[in-house]
């Protein structure tokens, strides 16, 4: 596998379940990014994860919960969540240096997901 | 203030034309990377191009070209005898030294390719 991958592409949950989204990346990359896309809206960067460590949590509720094992792998626990979290999760990529300057970022196909 | 303006939500146009897609972008920073990524309907983002603040070379990649422009704060990307395979939703984003990360997004430009 290349890239950024993630699993599943597509999840339909209820309010009550408990799931998890999951992301690879295969480019030697030290950052991972969390986003939502939801329609109409810009694109909300949720969680970013610098050599493991999260550096940033964009007032994003507690019913999202980030883990990053590795720099390779990046998880996305879901529980209790709203109609309205339904939208795309993309996952993301980047070799950052010095100086807090973002580097190009490099995405995974996303997975869609509908809470009901 | 830093932000990024793409103010077409939606081009169309006829196979083969040529179509320009215009983002201005706001920074009191004199680093910074500017980026376009594309979006089809699949939904992955795919990067296209970077841009360091202090190439204003255009640049020439196949169909595709970018025009830099700092005095107009200005990145447009131009797509020469579009295909349909080129509609998407195309998105310009900035980042600016001391970012911590975060690129600032545009809303994105929906280019439909009518055959």
């Amino acid at each position: 596998e290349t890239g950024v991958t993630q699993t599943p592409r597509h999840l339909v949950m209820g309010m009550t379940n408990k799931k998890s989204l999951k992301c690879e990346q295969h480019l030697g990359h030290n950052a991972m990014y969390w986003y939502k896309q939801s329609a109409k809206k810009p694109l909300e960067l949720m969680f970013v994860y610098n050599f493991k460590e999260q550096t940033e949590n964009n007032s994003v509720p507690s019913r999202f919960s980030p883990e990053c094992p590795n720099s390779s792998h990046l998880f996305l626990h879901l529980h209790t969540l709203q109609p309205e979290d339904s939208a795309l999760y993309l996952c993301a990529s980047s070799q950052e240096r010095a100086g807090g300057i973002t580097d190009t970022q490099y995405f995974g196909p996303g997975t869609r997901l509908t809470v009901l | 203030a830093q932000k990024v303006t793409q103010a077409q939500t939606e081009i169309s146009v006829v196979e083969k034309e040529d179509v320009t897609l215009d983002c201005v972008y706001e920074t009191r920073d004199t680093t910074y990377y500017l980026f376009w990524y594309k979006q089809p309907p699949s939904g992955e983002l795919v990067f296209l191009i970077r841009r360091n603040s202090f190439d204003e070379q255009n640049e020439i990649s196949g169909r595709y070209s970018w025009n830099f422009q700092k005095s107009t704060s200005s990145f447009n990307f131009t797509i020469t005898a579009s295909q349909v395979v080129d509609s998407a939703v195309y998105f310009c984003a900035l980042s600016p030294l001391g970012s911590n990360y975060q690129l600032i997004w545009g809303a994105g430009t929906k280019l439909i390719i009518k055959p």
